[in-house]
């Protein structure tokens, strides 16, 4: 099956410093990535919708200068949190795609990301 | 505006008997349903899926049910194994554009 990777699997970073989180196809090309979040106990809430070649779209409330989103080839994307603060600190998720549809993503094993 | 919503957010089952976790949903114009299985520390994994049209989807030991007048799907599976004890998410889709996941639902199977 398809397998997407993501890297680093856990970050401790301090406030007001940037970090970033990879998320790679590693056995097919992903046209379209997807980034979400997931608070403890809480849903998964979608960040953004990134395809290949052309700036994120963003979720009503996610603030895009904080979120960086690359995805510059069709097997990495990346997550960027600019200037992090402790009410960042999240389990992020990404999930790839081959087609456009939402209905066929894969899900990376997520990073917990603490930010003291 | 938590259009998906699992108002169990724990379920514990023992082991060779049915699980039935519940999801409900406030917008009509889903059309497309999902079950994701998670475990801790990693990413949500596809468990099986429904078409607004249809009303039962089978798989193996899962089975979801779709009661569109109710707006209301469910999960089965049966039996229940040890292995399939997790976090449960259902998610529903619209138009191919709009996913919305429910707030999960932990299943405890005990041997």
């Amino acid at each position: 099956g398809a397998v997407v990777s993501q890297h680093p699997s856990w970050v401790i970073c301090k406030s007001g410093t940037s970090v970033k989180i990879e998320c790679r196809s590693l056995d097919f090309q992903a046209t379209t990535m997807f980034w979400y979040r997931q608070f403890p106990k809480q849903s998964l809430m979608l960040m953004a919708t990134s395809n290949e070649g052309s700036k994120a779209t963003y979720e009503q409330g996610v603030e895009k200068d904080k979120f960086l989103i690359n995805h510059a080839s069709l097997t990495l994307s990346t997550l960027t949190v600019t200037s992090a603060h402790p009410e960042d600190s999240s389990f992020y998720i990404c999930s790839a795609s081959w087609v456009s549809s939402r209905e066929t993503q894969y899900f990376g094993p997520g990073t917990r990301l603490l930010v003291l | 505006d938590q259009q998906v919503k699992q108002n169990s957010p724990s379920l514990s089952v023992q082991e060779g008997r049915i699980s039935i976790l519940n999801c409900d949903y406030t917008n009509s114009m889903f059309d497309y349903f999902l079950w994701y299985k998670k475990y801790p520390a990693e990413g949500p994994t596809f468990l099986i899926s429904i078409s607004s049209i249809k009303d039962k989807n089978e798989d193996g030991r899962f089975t979801v049910f779709l009661n569109k007048s109710a707006k209301h799907l469910s999960l089965h599976i049966v039996p229940s194994q040890p292995g399939d004890s997790a976090v449960y998410f259902c998610a529903a889709l619209y138009n191919n554009n709009d996913m919305r996941f429910g707030a999960g639902t932990r299943l405890t199977v005990k041997p």
